[in-house]
């Protein structure tokens, strides 16, 4: 079981251009996350999706649109890249959404928007 | 601004010390709280959590002490080891509405450990 999975490592990007980032869970989860890591701020939220065909706006969505068309994949897209999405995203899943579902983490997408 | 927050940005220890990462919070109605341990170049990944009917969790060389009268958080690991060497991160889970939980995190602690 491989659990979540995230892709490409590494990207770098001109700005401007779109561009999306894979996140596929095995854990038959029915909540999943996305979320950007910046030096000083920490993880924010940025879409989370409750079960597939749902997905809501988290603290940071401005520039970001994601889609779960099925359980497994969690797809996050740039439309048009700039530099301040410079970042570390990690993508999450939990079972439920719930008081006490714990989230569980992918290994990151580095992305660099020049 | 941060309803989660850690007192020490940093902490170092010496190898077989005890450390304890602290982490204060301001919402007393958070239900349920988590510390994670990333290290360099990978994911967040969970250690131990605690409810908020809890006031001590005890795991694999790690306990969780959770106050809720002054709404603090900390994490301490005992016999530390250079493995142990990684940011971590408290986060809290709370109700954002409609009984959507969404987790708030600290922005870290760097620990070393130093051989």
């Amino acid at each position: 079981i491989a659990g979540i999975t995230q892709a490409p490592t590494s990207q770098i990007l001109a700005a401007g251009r779109r561009m999306t980032l894979r996140c596929t869970q095995d854990m038959r989860h029915n909540a999943m996350y996305w979320y950007r890591q910046d030096l000083g701020l920490g993880l924010r939220l940025i879409h989370y999706s409750n079960t597939a065909g749902t997905t809501g706006k988290g603290e940071v969505p401005d520039g970001y649109s994601v889609s779960r068309a099925n359980t497994d994949d969690f797809p996050l897209t740039l439309a048009s890249a700039v530099p301040s999405q410079t970042s570390v995203y990690f993508c999450a899943s939990s079972v439920g959404q719930g008081a006490v579902d714990t989230q569980y983490f992918g290994p990151g997408t580095r992305l660099t928007v020049l | 601004g941060e309803s989660v927050g850690l007192h020490l940005p940093t902490l170092s220890v010496q190898e077989g010390d005890n450390s304890i990462i602290n982490c204060a919070y301001s919402n007393s109605a958070s239900d349920y709280f988590i510390w994670y341990k990333q290290e360099s170049g990978k994911g967040p990944q969970f250690i131990i959590d605690i409810r908020s009917n809890m006031d001590k969790r005890q795991g694999q060389r790690v306990t969780v002490l959770l106050n809720k009268t002054v709404k603090h958080l900390s994490l301490q690991i005992a016999a530390t080891q250079p493995g142990d060497s990684a940011v971590y991160f408290c986060a809290e889970n709370m109700d954002s509405g409609g009984s959507n939980y969404k987790l708030t995190f600290g922005k870290g602690t760097l620990l070393t450990v130093n051989p």
